[in-house]
């Protein structure tokens, strides 16, 4: 089982349109949650971390349940310029020295 | 914000010979940077965990004769591809963080490296 796993997608949507993906994480004492983008070709780049009482930034929102052992990440009103990979990054232990990318999920918002 | 920036963004060369990737924090100084590699479709893998001054840790499965990491001052990290294969080929990017250690601490990526092995 892979530490950290995404569905693939490609998710295809419309502008406006509300998405979520999924993530799940197999080490229980993973420490830290994030969301990263990432756009072809490039390098990866923080969307937000995820706390325990979920939290949001702007149109995007982020939720962890620890007994679930799964995040997720919702975007409200997509916009063209959203479609990127998303990938889950888990900090599978204590302290910040290693994380861990689920292979992440693609999202392509169309006109 | 924190920058990182690497070198060079594409580089194309013959099986067999050697490649050095440099990856430099422009803007704050990095005592730890981390190495990954990224084949297409697939996760980041990290590769290694450079530390300044000191040898670098490599992640279970990666040749650390075959990826030289050198991490000889606290703005700069490199990493050397020897006698590189076709299967070498990938998308190497270097991050680093911008603070030593707590939950805080955003790790920026540099630009990332397209190595592409003939």
């Amino acid at each position: 089982r892979k530490e950290v796993e995404q569905d693939p997608g490609p998710f295809n949507v419309p502008e406006g349109a509300t998405v979520a993906f999924n993530c799940t994480y197999s080490n229980s004492a993973s420490q830290s949650f994030f969301w990263y983008r990432q756009d072809c070709r490039k390098e990866p780049k923080l969307l937000m971390s995820v706390y325990s009482s979920g939290n949001e930034d702007g149109r995007f929102t982020a939720q962890l349940n620890r007994a679930s052992q799964y995040i997720s990440l919702l975007i409200r009103d997509s916009k063209l310029s959203d479609s990127a990979t998303y990938l889950c990054v888990v900090t599978p232990g204590t302290g910040f020295q290693k994380l861990v990318f689920g292979t992440g999920t693609r999202l392509l918002v169309s006109p | 914000g924190a920058v990182v920036s690497q070198h060079p963004s594409w580089v194309i060369c013959k099986s067999g010979t050697s490649v050095k990737i440099e990856c430099r924090s422009l803007d704050f100084q990095a005592t730890t940077m981390f190495w990954y590699r990224q084949f297409p479709k697939q996760s980041l893998m990290l590769m290694a965990t450079s530390n300044e001054g000191s040898k670098a840790t490599y992640e279970q499965g990666v040749e650390k004769d075959k990826f030289l990491i050198n991490h000889a001052s606290l703005t700069l990290s490199t990493l050397t591809v020897t006698s590189a294969h076709p299967e070498d080929s990938s998308f190497y990017i270097c991050s680093a963080r911008l603070l030593p250690d707590g939950l805080t601490g955003e790790l920026f990526f540099g630009e990332g490296s397209r190595l592409t092995v003939l």
